[in-house]
């Protein structure tokens, strides 16, 4: 079964200031998708990025940045420089691709609600 | 626009009394799939659907039916709901189960409230 851990349920930050978001997941198969979605107070669910499991390299887009380490399989997200607009709920997730144990499921973490005070 | 789109935004109703909460998406997606968001717990997946007539449970089906008669529409049904079924649902779909290179589109959300 897989799994996604997001271990900070909650980060508060001043404005300008760098955070991390940690995620770590948990799955049998080689071959699996990662992404991170938005979640701003007026609650849709923004895409963010999406990362497959051959593919280690750093990604930069803007202020936003993502680490993924299969050896440790975490795939942490960073803003740099934060700014209010950043405030929201953060979730990483997971899924199998085709042969999986658990193909066509996609599971979240917790979620990780990110506060940036002026 | 290239959407899926989620009825009824809001909803209170009684224990009991069978509802369904429709989702529609227009980019002819193959994969469609429903999830529900609860504090603490993130969002759980309670059905999947990977095309017309081929459904499978998610990690929370319990209380939940679907069908998939169309390719567009994949209707969540509470035949009947319970005050646990108190929740922010989500309706999304994809081009396949893996998610598109932009991920997984996602509507609106629907807050059910049953009291």
């Amino acid at each position: 079964a897989q799994k996604v851990t997001q271990a900070q349920t909650e980060i508060s930050v001043v404005e300008k200031e760098d955070v991390t978001l940690d995620c770590v997941y948990e799955t049998r198969d080689t071959t699996y998708y990662l992404f991170w979605y938005k979640q701003p107070p007026s609650g849709e669910l923004v895409f963010l990025i999406r990362r497959n499991s051959f593919d280690e390299q750093n990604e930069i887009s803007g202020r936003y940045s993502w680490n993924f380490q299969k050896s440790t399989s975490s795939f942490n997200f960073t803003i740099t420089a934060s700014q209010v607009v950043d405030s929201a709920v953060y979730f990483c997730a997971l899924s199998e691709a085709a042969g999986g144990t658990s193909y066509g499921k996609l599971t979240f973490g917790q979620g990780t609600i990110l506060t940036v005070h002026p | 626009e290239a959407q899926v789109t989620q009825n009824p935004r809001y909803l209170i109703t009684v224990t009991g009394k069978k509802l369904t909460v429709t989702c529609s998406q227009n980019m002819n997606h193959e994969y469609m799939s429903w999830y529900r968001q609860d504090p603490g717990l993130g969002l759980r997946q309670i059905y999947y659907s990977m095309n017309v007539e081929v459904t499978d449970k998610g990690d929370v089906p319990e209380g939940y039916k679907v069908s998939r008669k169309e390719k567009r529409n994949f209707p969540l049904i509470l035949e009947s709901p319970s005050p646990n079924q108190t929740s922010l649902y989500f309706c999304a779909s994809s081009l396949s189960p893996i998610g598109g290179h932009y991920g997984y589109t996602f509507g609106s959300g629907t807050r059910l409230t049953v009291v």
